[in-house]
């Protein structure tokens, strides 16, 4: 079964600062999907980024941006320049290519504070 | 509506209780899902609808717990015989279409269970 590991609980950051957080993921899959969700104390998950497992490029959105490996099966992300607004807890999440469901596979989540 | 609506909120339920919780997903969304957050843990899956078909239930941890969605628009999960371990955020998320896809997911607020 695919499984998504985020080993650091916690990560703090100064504003204006780059900060890089990790995941690891197993799967026998050679298609497949990985996602960071950012959720605020509101709940509601918001997608941050995303990456098809089949391109090598690593994606890019303004301050976000991924370091996709893999071989290692490593999917870290950066945030350049960080601002207040990012403090929230950031998931990593896995999904199969195709299937018969949209199903994602979290991690445990890493709580992010940015001091000002 | 403009987002992924959940209620109630917050649900407060003695133990033993039966509790429905509701969620209201963007109007013309294909796909409709449910998640189980624990405290301090990323979602996990429950459920998966696919317009009113229920295709993908291995998420459900016991028989207590029923989703449907009869119309292919509204969504109801009911907890039967509430126990202390059902307490969790259930989240509800919707996206535009069917699987095969690594489309965004948008989510709603949660509603937050605590089973005294």
């Amino acid at each position: 079964a695919q499984t998504v590991t985020q080993s650091q609980p916690e990560m703090s950051v100064q504003e204006a600062e780059t900060v890089t957080l990790s995941c690891t993921y197993d799967t026998s899959e050679s298609d497949y999907y990985l996602f960071w969700y950012k959720q605020p104390p509101s709940r509601q998950m918001i997608l941050v980024i995303r990456q098809e497992a089949y391109k090598q490029q690593n994606a890019t959105e303004n301050r976000f941006s991924v370091n996709f490996q893999k071989a290692a099966k490593s999917f870290s992300l950066k945030i350049s320049d960080s601002q207040l607004g990012d403090a929230a807890m950031y998931f990593c999440a896995y999904k199969d290519y195709g299937g018969a469901t949209n199903k994602l596979i979290f991690g445990t989540g890493t709580l992010l504070a940015v001091q000002p | 509506g403009a987002g992924v609506s959940q209620s109630p909120r917050y649900k407060v339920a003695k133990r033993g209780q039966d509790v429905a919780l509701r969620c209201d997903p963007i109007s013309g969304h294909v796909s409709l899902f449910w998640y189980q957050q624990a405290l301090g843990q990323g979602p996990e899956f429950l459920t998966y609808f696919q317009n009113e078909a229920q295709l993908d239930k291995s998420g459900l941890p016991s028989d207590r717990f029923f989703a449907e969605r009869p119309e292919g628009s509204v969504s109801t999960l009911k907890i039967q015989r509430t126990q202390q371990e059902d307490s969790a955020v259930y989240l509800c998320a919707s996206s535009l279409y069917g699987p095969g896809r690594a489309e965004k997911l948008f989510f709603g607020s949660g509603t937050q269970l605590s089973v005294l």
